[in-house]
């Protein structure tokens, strides 16, 4: 079973500073097989990235992915007020039975 | 446009049952995987069970509640569910239902969400 490990646990940001988000793979996986979603307080996740690097329908182009084999990045840019949120990564095993893992998630807060 | 909200939740005692239920209108689902994610107080996303578009229906469940929790659609309601048996303490979560999204070159991912019911299970 693939382990994903998101770090730094918390990043305490003021709004207009970047962020850099990392997930650590406990082994080489698909780029395909990887998301970014964001949570704000109370509210149900949002798929922000897929495959990796693509952005997901109407996510703004501050938002990026990257990163390949064991190391994935999100990086946000010039954050803003609504981007203050927890961030997941998520990976798909394929097999005969496929599974979803996510990580434990980020949480980017004002400083 | 797709929305999903789910139903069901509430306090029950430990080895008790639920049934939540998801109703998607908008459009119909019946194209498409769905998926019920949880999330315990405080902590992040699990993974709890898959089921794969009408024509397929194959079922995939997490190892943590294999054996206990069942997950079925009708397509004739537009609407998935998820039998909860002997629920333990640990079931404790908002209960997420999602769309499955992607495809084999773009990876599959969880694309349209819920906004979640509440499943306590107390003594």
């Amino acid at each position: 079973e693939i382990v994903l490990t998101q770090f730094p646990g918390t990043l305490s940001l003021s709004p207009g500073e970047g962020a850099t988000l990392s997930c650590r793979a406990s082994q080489s996986i698909s780029n395909s097989d990887l998301a970014w979603y964001q949570q704000r307080p109370g509210q149900a996740p949002r798929l922000l990235i897929y495959g990796a690097s693509s952005r997901a329908s109407g996510i703004p182009d501050r938002f990026a992915g990257g990163g390949s084999g064991t190391d994935f990045t999100l990086t946000i840019t010039r954050l803003e007020p609504e981007d203050f949120a927890v961030y997941s990564c998520q990976h798909y095993h394929h097999g005969g039975s496929p599974t979803w893992t996510f990580g434990q998630g980020t949480k980017v807060e004002i400083k | 446009q797709l929305q999903l909200v789910e139903s069901g939740g509430g306090v029950v005692q430990p080895g008790m049952f639920l049934r939540l239920s998801c109703a998607a209108s908008g459009y119909s689902v019946s194209p498409y995987g769905l998926h019920w994610v949880r999330q315990a107080p405080g902590k992040g996303l699990e993974w709890v069970a898959s089921i794969s578009h009408a024509g397929g229906d194959d079922k995939y469940t997490a190892d943590s509640v294999k054996g206990r929790f069942t997950i079925s659609r009708d397509n004739s309601k537009n609407t998935l569910y998820l039998q909860m048996n002997n629920l333990k303490l640990e079931d404790t979560a908002v209960y997420y239902c999602a769309r499955w999204g992607g495809t084999p070159r773009s990876g599959y991912y969880m694309d349209v969400w819920g906004k979640g019911t509440t499943v306590t299970v107390s003594s």
